[in-house]
C-alpha cells in the first residue's frame, strides 16, 4: 500500500540528546500527526498539524508541518528513557472526504541512560 | 476510561476459523476506522464509516472480510476462513470530522495469530 517516506529508520541515542525525524512524500496533504507506538500497544497521539507552516509544541516535542505540504518533521529535545518507542508519521489526503490516514514505516528510538 | 477500547486484545485461532473483533470508539465520534499493521510496518487502512455507512474500503479488505457498525457506535470486523498472512495486529480509530479538521485516536488493537 502507499506509505510515507519516513527517516530515519532507527536511532540508538544517549539521554539528553535532541532527536529529529522526518516525512516526505509525493502526495499533498492537508494533515500531518505524529504517533508514538509501544511494543504490543496502539499508536498514541503526539501532535497534529493542520496548516502549511505550522509549528506546534507538546512539552519536549516540535513539529511542522512544511510549507509545501508533503512533508513534516518531529524533533524531540533533551531525550529521556521513556521516549523509547517507534514514531509514525501519518498524512492525510487533502481531496475528497476520506479522512484515511497514510502512515511512515516508523522511526525506532532507543536512548541509552 | 474515555478512549478507544478494542476486544479481544489476542486472538490465537487455526486457519480456517472465522474470527470478530470488536471496537468501541469514543462516544460522540461519528467516524471509525479499521487498520491494519504488520511487524516493522505502519499501520494501512482497510476500511472507515461515517456513522453507520461504510464508505470506503482497501483493495486490502478481501471477500473473506466484513465490517460493520450497526448503530453508529461500536464497531465489528469479522474475517471468514482465516489464513496465515491474516495474522496482524488490527487497530480501530475513532475521531470526529469537523470541516476539514479531523484527528483519529487508536485503539489498543487486537493481535491476531493464525495457526
Amino acid at each position: 500500500g502507499q506509505q510515507l517516506n519516513q527517516s530515519p529508520q532507527s536511532m540508538f541515542i544517549q539521554e539528553g540528546e535532541d532527536v529529529s525525524m522526518n516525512c516526505t512524500s509525493s502526495s499533498i496533504f492537508n494533515t500531518w500527526l505524529w504517533y508514538k507506538q509501544e511494543p504490543g500497544e496502539g499508536p498514541v497521539l503526539l501532535i497534529a498539524l493542520y496548516k502549511a507552516g505550522e509549528l506546534t509544541s507538546n512539552g519536549r516535542l516540535t513539529a511542522q508541518f512544511g510549507i509545501t505540504r508533503k512533508d513534516s518533521f518531529l524533533n524531540i529535545s533533551a531525550s529521556i528513557p521513556s521516549d523509547v518507542g517507534i514514531y509514525f508519521c501519518a498524512g492525510q489526503l487533502g481531496s475528497g472526504n476520506t479522512g484515511k490516514l497514510i502512515f511512515g514505516q516508523g522511526t525506532t528510538l532507543q536512548v541509552k541512560p | 476510561d474515555t478512549g478507544v477500547s478494542q476486544d479481544p486484545r489476542h486472538k490465537i485461532t487455526k486457519r480456517g476459523q472465522n474470527v470478530t473483533f470488536r471496537c468501541d470508539p469514543i462516544s460522540e465520534h461519528n467516524r471509525l476506522y479499521w487498520y491494519r499493521q504488520t511487524l516493522g510496518q505502519g499501520p494501512e487502512f482497510l476500511t472507515y464509516f461515517q456513522n453507520e455507512a461504510q464508505l470506503e474500503k482497501s483493495r486490502l479488505l478481501s471477500d473473506r472480510f466484513s465490517a460493520e457498525r450497526p448503530k453508529g457506535s461500536f464497531s465489528t470486523l469479522e474475517i471468514q476462513r482465516t489464513e496465515q498472512g491474516d495474522s496482524a495486529m488490527y487497530l480501530c480509530a475513532s475521531s470526529f470530522r469537523k470541516g476539514q479538521q479531523e484527528t483519529q485516536y487508536f485503539g489498543p488493537g487486537t493481535r491476531l495469530l493464525v495457526l
